[in-house]
């Protein structure tokens, strides 16, 4: 069983549908990084989290530290949207902040 | 500002031949560097970190190889490449715990 786990792994929704992606961790952790990344490759931190809940425009995400639980949430999404989504968590007590990802969520928006 | 540069962005090298890709870190001083590999259709898996110059700590056995010749500068090499070592190579930094992470823009290698 993998340490950080991601459901579901490929979603399709149409343009304008509320997303959720979520992310469960067995390890005690010190953050939590939701990722982005495109076709190309490239990859973007979308959020950094330790507790409780971010928002960043039509992106947010929360994190239950007790119940070691993570989601994306994606409102009035677009194609543009489209992209895979990685959970990735820094395991706590460690010297090197080594992440453990999650195999990714690809995201489909169709117009 | 603190920017990340990792080059070449794509990359097709034949078996057996060398490898070398390079990442240089702008706008900080002593990061922790990582090396991390995207095989195809699997998710990100760490291949070496290091938190100093010459400190290099390897995660799985592999064909490759990095160095840390400069404070800001991660180097991932390899003497013969393998049909395996296809995928996309991703430089990252960090600085303290707790602090943001980094990532390169990436290297997708193809070996033929």
């Amino acid at each position: 069983k993998n340490e950080v786990e991601q459901s579901p792994q490929n979603l399709t929704a149409q343009e304008g549908e509320f997303i959720t992606i979520n992310c469960s961790y067995s390890v005690g952790i010190s953050a939590l990084h939701w990722l982005q990344q495109h076709p190309g490759g490239g990859i973007v931190s979308l959020f950094m989290l330790s507790s409780g809940k971010k928002k960043h425009g039509r992106l947010i995400a929360t994190i239950n530290i007790q119940e070691k639980h993570s989601s994306l949430h994606i409102t009035a999404s677009h194609p543009r949207d489209s992209a895979v989504y990685i959970c990735a968590v820094l395991p706590g007590s460690q010297g090197a902040q080594k992440l453990v990802f999650g195999q990714g969520t690809r995201l489909t928006i169709n117009p | 500002s603190q920017t990340i540069h990792q080059w070449p962005a794509t990359l097709v090298q034949p078996v057996g031949s060398p490898l070398s890709l390079e990442c240089t870190v702008e706008g900080t001083s002593n990061p922790n560097l990582y090396w991390y590999r995207q095989a195809a259709g699997r998710g990100l898996q760490l291949l070496f970190y290091s938190v100093g110059i010459g400190q290099i700590s390897s995660e799985v056995p592999q064909n490759l190889s990095a160095s840390r010749p400069q404070d800001r500068q991660f180097i991932l090499s390899s003497k013969k490449l393998l049909l395996s070592d296809s995928g996309f190579y991703l430089c990252a930094w960090s600085v303290t715990r707790g602090g943001g992470y980094t990532f390169g823009s990436g290297t997708r290698l193809t070996v033929v």
